[in-house]
């Protein structure tokens, strides 16, 4: 069920560089998100879609930006990659926003050097 | 200030028991609770929920109780399988918020 894909699966790349993470979805679903996972912190809210061009901040969005041009794109841009970026990034979509829960992807490892 | 958490990073359970995950939450306002389970390189897939009207929901093997006043939920597992083996994550929401908030995560380990 390839609903929701994020791209690259993997990435390593150096401090100080920018980097964009992508995620597509096929379900034509409204609130599209971004988390990153981390021993000891769960999953933490990056930023959040609620619609083309609406967008709004989590609680871990310092460092990160987002774009939503499409319904089924929503890029994450680290400006200035830092160590502590490093991290699984996962993207979320959702239509109802809750009962039904989240459909996740499988996730970006991105590796900051 | 972490509003949902999961104390035990890790459970060992033994197949064919029950295996009893426990999740607090800090904020009164949530109103919908929802557990995830996750594999190594997947990501984490929804599997039961539960509204604060409710104090149990079941679904197969799975049952969420709810304590409103200890501000407390927890995942029973019974009986417990190998393929149960994963991370747990606790998710609590307040509906209209639009935004899920997750706990740290409990690996669960189910021994043969």
């Amino acid at each position: 069920d390839a609903g929701i894909t994020q791209s690259p699966r993997h990435k390593v790349t150096e401090t100080g560089t920018p980097v964009t993470l992508r995620c597509h979805q096929t379900e034509n679903h409204r609130y599209m998100y971004w988390y990153r996972q981390d021993p000891g912190h769960g999953l933490r809210l990056i930023h959040y879609s609620y619609g083309v061009k609406d967008t709004d901040k989590g609680e871990v969005s310092d460092g990160y930006s987002v774009s939503r041009s499409k319904t089924e794109d929503f890029l994450l841009t680290l400006e200035s990659a830092t160590s502590s970026q490093t991290s699984v990034y996962f993207c979320a979509i959702s239509e109802q926003a809750i009962n039904y829960g989240y459909t996740f992807g499988s996730g970006t490892r991105l590796t900051v050097v | 200030d972490q509003q949902v958490k999961q104390n035990s990073p890790s459970l060992s359970v033994q197949e064919g028991r029950i295996s009893i995950l426990n999740c607090d939450y800090t904020n009164s306002m949530f109103d919908y609770f929802l557990w995830y389970k996750k594999y190594p390189a997947e990501g984490p897939t929804f599997l039961i929920s539960i509204s604060s009207i409710k104090d149990k929901n079941e679904d197969g093997r799975f049952t969420v109780f709810l304590n409103k006043s200890a501000k407390h939920l927890s995942l029973h597992i019974v009986p417990s399988q190998p393929g149960d083996s994963a991370v747990y994550f606790c998710a609590a929401i307040i509906q209209g918020a639009q935004k899920l908030v997750f706990g740290q995560g409990t690996r669960l380990t189910i021994n043969p």
